[in-house]
């Protein structure tokens, strides 16, 4: 059974703060990740889809990082906001495989 | 232009009532995923149709779990006789350009399922 982890399960953070989370994936068959942001009453929004290993995407305030290698990447938020509050949501996609794994996400509160 | 959309945003019933929930995803796309997500759990994958193939439904929790996708565009998920484990939030999602799973996938805003 493919697993995918993501940490922490939920933060909270001062306006102005930097953070970071992990999603951890099976290092082995790696095809993809996805980076998605679903924020409360809203639909999801794809934030970024990585496929090699030492890949960064830069979106604005938020980037992400991919090592494919040890099975985790990362997720930064620079000078979090408010409007940055949502829980953000990776998923893996294996060789060859046909649908995307989710991991649970990690919620993100943002106080002003 | 359009986003996903889906009917209806929340939907009540009684158990052992069948439900229909329906999808319409971006026009033109040729993929389209269906997905729920149970209290505390992560999306997890129901169903995938691209284009004219035959949908994948190695998701579908049980035989009760049934889709169909009419014209290569609307989506309709049923689910039969549900159980108060079918409680969940269920999502569309469509993509472009052939279904690739590196595409993004466009997600519409959920139907919120409540069994009693």
């Amino acid at each position: 059974i493919l697993n995918v982890e993501q940490s922490p399960q939920s933060l909270h953070v001062q306006e102005g703060d930097s953070t970071n989370f992990t999603c951890s994936f099976p290092s082995s068959n790696f095809y993809a990740l996805h980076w998605y942001r679903w924020e409360t009453a809203k639909s999801p929004e794809a934030l970024f889809v990585m496929t090699l290993n030492g890949d960064e995407k830069k979106k604005g305030r938020i980037s992400a990082t991919l090592n494919t290698k040890e099975g985790y990447s990362y997720l930064y938020i620079k000078g979090s906001q408010p409007e940055d509050s949502a829980t953000y949501l990776c998923a893996f996609l294996a060789q060859a495989g046909t649908a995307l794994i989710f991991g649970k996400g990690t919620t993100l509160s943002v106080s002003s | 232009g359009a986003g996903v959309s889906q009917s209806p945003s929340n939907k009540v019933t009684e158990k052992g009532k069948d439900v229909e929930l329906r999808c319409d995803p971006i026009s033109g796309h040729t993929a389209l995923y269906w997905y729920r997500q149970s209290l505390g759990q992560g999306l997890e994958f129901l169903i995938y149709f691209q284009g004219n193939s035959a949908p994948d439904k190695s998701g579908l929790p049980s035989d009760r779990f049934s889709a169909e996708r009419t014209g290569g565009s609307v989506s309709t998920l049923t689910i039969q006789r549900t159980q108060q484990e079918d409680s969940a939030v269920y999502l569309c999602a469509s993509s472009p350009s052939g279904g690739l799973l590196t595409d993004t996938q466009y997600f519409g805003p959920g139907t919120r399922l409540t069994v009693l």
